[in-house]
């Protein structure tokens, strides 16, 4: 069992839909949760970044997550065309400059 | 402000050769990180270079070795080419004493062995 999972994809959503990507994880000592949107041959690009449970909200981003389930979600409102890209999770147990522990990666299409 | 940049963006080898790679920090950051991102997958941690010392390494074999430099630059150098080492390699720079730091991606290297 890989220690990060994060649901397959693609993902092909209509404008203005609201988006859902969800990520789970085996390693309880995982404190620090990110979310990295990733274009085309290109470097990650830090969306999100949240320390321990809860809900953390940036624009029409929002990043939930729950410690007891081992889960993290990042919801995406008004979807744009732009927002297409592959969106990663990824987590460390000590401080987000430290390794850090990716999802596979889920595409995300918005249809206009 | 320039990010973090790599070079070469693109690079072609043959089994069994070597190759170097090359990362610069964003400015003011003092911390160098290398992952791999083969194709459809999410990147993997290779290893984390800090005050000129390898500080942290992931699950890779010693072909993958690494050097930081005293201006925080660093170099990713992989020995004996396998065809498998084909992925998008990526220099991530963060400053290591700034509390909830992140780590900062550059555009990466892609690099196929044939």
């Amino acid at each position: 069992q890989k220690e990060v999972e994060q649901d397959p994809g693609p993902l092909s959503v209509p404008e203005g839909a609201i988006v859902s990507l969800n990520c789970t994880y085996s390693n309880s000592a995982f404190q620090y949760f990110m979310w990295y949107r990733q274009y085309s041959r290109k470097g990650p690009e830090l969306l999100m970044y949240t320390y321990s449970s809860g809900n953390k909200e940036d624009g029409r981003f929002t990043a939930q997550v729950d410690k007891s389930s081992k889960y993290i979600s990042l919801f995406i409102r008004d979807s744009q065309p732009s927002d297409s890209a592959t969106y990663l999770c990824a987590m460390t147990p000590s401080g987000a400059n430290s390794k850090l522990t990716f999802g596979k990666g889920i595409t995300l299409s918005v249809r206009p | 402000d320039a990010g973090v940049t790599q070079s070469p963006t693109h690079l072609i080898k043959t089994r069994g050769q070597q190759v170097t790679l090359r990362c610069s920090p964003k400015s003011g950051h003092d911390t160098v990180s290398w992952y791999q991102q083969a194709l459809g997958q999410g990147p993997q941690f290779i290893f984390q270079y800090y005050e000129e010392e390898e500080r942290q390494r992931g699950n890779f074999p010693d072909r993958f070795s690494g050097h930081q430099f005293p201006n925080y630059s660093s170099e990713l150098n992989v020995n004996a080419l396998l065809l498998g080492d084909s992925a998008l390699y990526l220099c991530a720079s963060s400053f290591d004493r700034r509390i909830g730091e992140t780590q900062y991606f550059g555009p990466g290297t892609r690099l196929l062995v044939l």
